[in-house]
């Protein structure tokens, strides 16, 4: 089983769309949980960190549950530059990222 | 804004050669990671070093893999023998006293 598994998408939404993206993990002694989006070709770039209580930033909401082992990424008034790949991030204290395989978007005009 | 920056950008090799690709993490931080991206697939964890060794490492990161850090800013990746399956994008990563790691723009490896 994967160890952090993401719907690949793709996901073509129009400008100002509102687009949720889902993630399970598998290892339950993951502590940490991150968005990064990957722009193609490029480095994973840090979106924002996963908080139980819930977290916001702008247009950005990012949930965890951790009974169920389920994180999203809730996306408002879509712009075309939120095109890219989203991934879904756990860590285990003291150790390395597992990724998801990513979940594409493209914004259309 | 400080950033962890990794050269070369492309390294070219032949199957058999010995590789190291270098980072240089932001300058604050103690915890330095390798992850690979092999084209198309997602990102790999390799490898995790604090306080001069080794934290963690994955199943990837076995005897043909060995990472240093030679002086207070270089971090380095080497690979003894490459083979055509170690062609990925190589990300260097770093982080201080929080969780978020930030990634450095990549070496593409590729062995012919």
């Amino acid at each position: 089983r994967k160890e952090v598994e993401q719907d690949p998408g793709p996901f073509n939404v129009p400008e100002g769309a509102t687009v949720a993206f889902n993630c399970t993990y598998s290892n339950s002694a993951s502590q940490s949980f991150f968005w990064y989006r990957q722009d193609c070709r490029k480095e994973p770039k840090l979106l924002m960190s996963v908080y139980s209580s819930g977290n916001e930033d702008g247009r950005f909401t990012a949930q965890l549950n951790r009974a169920s082992q389920y994180i999203s990424l809730l996306i408002r008034d879509s712009k075309l530059s939120d095109s890219a790949t989203y991934l879904c991030v756990a860590r285990i204290i003291g150790g390395g990222m597992r990724f998801g395989a990513g979940t594409r978007l493209t914004v259309k005009p | 804004e400080p950033e962890v920056t990794q050269t070369p950008s492309h390294q070219v090799t032949q199957m058999g050669q010995e590789v190291i690709l270098r980072c240089v993490p932001i300058s604050n931080h103690l915890y330095f990671y390798w992850y690979r991206q092999i084209l198309g697939q997602k990102v790999e964890f390799l490898v995790s070093f604090y306080n001069n060794e080794i934290s963690e490492k994955s199943e990837i990161f076995d005897d043909q893999f060995s990472v240093e850090r030679p002086d207070g800013s270089n971090f380095t990746l080497k690979i003894r023998s490459t083979k055509l399956e170690d062609s990925a994008m190589y990300f260097c990563a770093s982080t201080g006293g929080s969780y978020e790691q930030y990634f450095g723009p990549g070496t593409r490896l590729t062995v012919t």
